[in-house]
């Protein structure tokens, strides 16, 4: 099972330019969060969405958009990156809607903003 | 609004010695509590969890105790490994159901 996959691995970016961070689960959960990790602040969410056809704002949701077209795929947009947009991108999932209450993580994307 | 806050790292021990990362809280009412680990390289997964006071989750050899009256969700483990080696957050879930992480601790385990 690949659970949950996000592409690219890694992406040096000009600021400036826009980038689509991609995120697919195929576990069926409803819910799927994005969050950025940045040293000594641990994980931030960013946007969420408990099921397909909605979102909401995280933490820190300035600068980014989200969509949830369908249950699999939850692409994170950077319409114009800043350098404070580097960070490390992590998508999560979790099946929220039967009760449970954990979060699986993708592996991440690295993120690097000049 | 809910917070955590963990231990400072970095934590470096000595192979099979005793580990304790501290863990406490702010939150209202009566969040479930987390500790996910993040390997080099890789995302975060699950360690364990506790739903309610006076729950221990337990996983690996790690253990954490639901403390209501000190807020508090320790991490210990009895005797450590080299492959313990990672970075360890305690989140909990907050009322709006999303997860609420601390800032990260990383362990380093010495041969």
């Amino acid at each position: 099972t690949a659970g949950i996959t996000q592409a690219p691995t890694s992406q040096i970016l000009a600021a400036g330019r826009s980038m689509t961070l991609r995120c697919t689960q195929d576990m069926r959960h409803n819910a799927m969060y994005w969050y950025r990790q940045d040293l000594g602040l641990g994980l931030r969410l960013i946007h969420y969405s408990n099921t397909a056809g909605t979102t909401g704002k995280g933490e820190v949701p300035d600068g980014y958009s989200v969509s949830r077209a369908n249950t699999d795929d939850f692409p994170l947009t950077l319409a114009s990156a800043v350098p404070s947009q580097t960070s490390v991108y992590f998508c999560a999932s979790s099946d929220s809607a039967s009760g449970a209450d954990t979060q699986y993580f993708g592996p991440g994307t690295r993120l690097t903003v000049l | 609004g809910d917070s955590v806050t963990q231990m400072e790292g970095p934590v470096t021990l000595s192979e099979e010695a005793f580990l304790t990362i501290n863990c406490t809280y702010t939150a209202t009412g009566y969040p479930s509590l987390f500790w996910y680990v993040q390997y080099p390289g890789e995302g975060l997964q699950l360690l364990l969890k506790a739903t309610k006071a006076d729950d221990k989750g337990s996983n690996k050899g790690f253990e954490a105790t639901y403390r209501k009256e000190t807020t508090s969700f320790h991490l210990e483990k009895g005797s450590v490994q080299v492959s313990d080696s990672a970075v360890y957050f305690c989140a909990l879930r907050d009322g709006a159901q999303k997860l609420v992480f601390g800032q990260g601790t990383r362990l380093t385990i010495n041969p």
